[in-house]
């Protein structure tokens, strides 16, 4: 079956200390991840691609196929950073994003 | 510029009654979609458009009606309202489902039945 979890529902962090979101998917192919995030009542936007390779923001993610992890790291949290994040999965050829529950960042002053 | 939009962006109905949500994106993509994000912010597909073509139908009661008018538009049609269906409902966007091509979203409708 497909799957995306992500463990945690709300993590709450102070500025300044690392954070990481975690990410584990389960999918029978190659996978293609992403994180979308979701500031108060705005649309969702891409923060990171795995096959990028990218850092935005201070994020980065790898993709760890062994443990069929994503997880979303920055080294130094700001209070900008609180928001809705999301791990996604693509399934298939159709663009279909299979999301995972979502975990709330909160990083406190 | 607005890359999708949606419209209404909150709409307040009763049960039993019929309504639509518009989306229109301006990015020249072929393929749309549908999310419905209940109130535990859980987010699932629930459609998707490719050149007007359905390629996606979740497990969806056929309440819901997706229509695709062109390859900018994708409208969803809500028969016969029932106060599970209050949610958000976000359009999305995107060029194909090829590796690598990132889904835009429009803001969202806030659908609340009473």
């Amino acid at each position: 079956a497909q799957r995306v979890t992500q463990p945690e529902k709300l993590l709450s962090v102070f500025k300044g200390a690392p954070v990481e979101l975690k990410c584990n998917y389960s999918y029978s192919g190659s996978p293609e991840l992403f994180w979308y995030v979701q500031y108060s009542r705005q649309r969702l936007q891409l923060l990171l691609r795995h096959i990028s390779r990218e850092s935005i923001k201070g994020f980065t993610a790898d993709l760890n196929k062994g443990e069929t992890s994503f997880h979303l790291k920055k080294p130094f949290a700001q209070e900008e950073d609180s928001a809705m994040y999301y791990c996604a999965l693509k399934s298939g050829n159709t663009g279909k994003l299979i999301f995972g529950q979502g975990t709330t960042l909160q990083v406190k002053p | 510029d607005t890359a999708v939009s949606q419209t209404p962006k909150y709409l307040v109905t009763q049960m039993g009654n019929d309504k639509s949500i518009k989306c229109e994106q301006n990015l020249g993509h072929d393929t749309m979609y549908w999310y419905k994000q209940d109130s535990k912010k859980f987010l699932k597909i629930m459609f998707s458009y490719n050149n007007k073509e359905l390629i996606i139908n979740e497990t969806v009661p056929n309440r819901f009606s997706p229509k695709s008018p062109d390859k900018a538009h994708l409208n969803l049609h809500i028969n016969s309202l029932e106060l599970g269906d209050s949610a958000v409902y976000f359009c999305a966007s995107s060029q194909g489902g090829r590796r690598g091509r990132e889904q835009y979203f429009g803001p969202g409708t806030r659908l609340t039945v009473t």
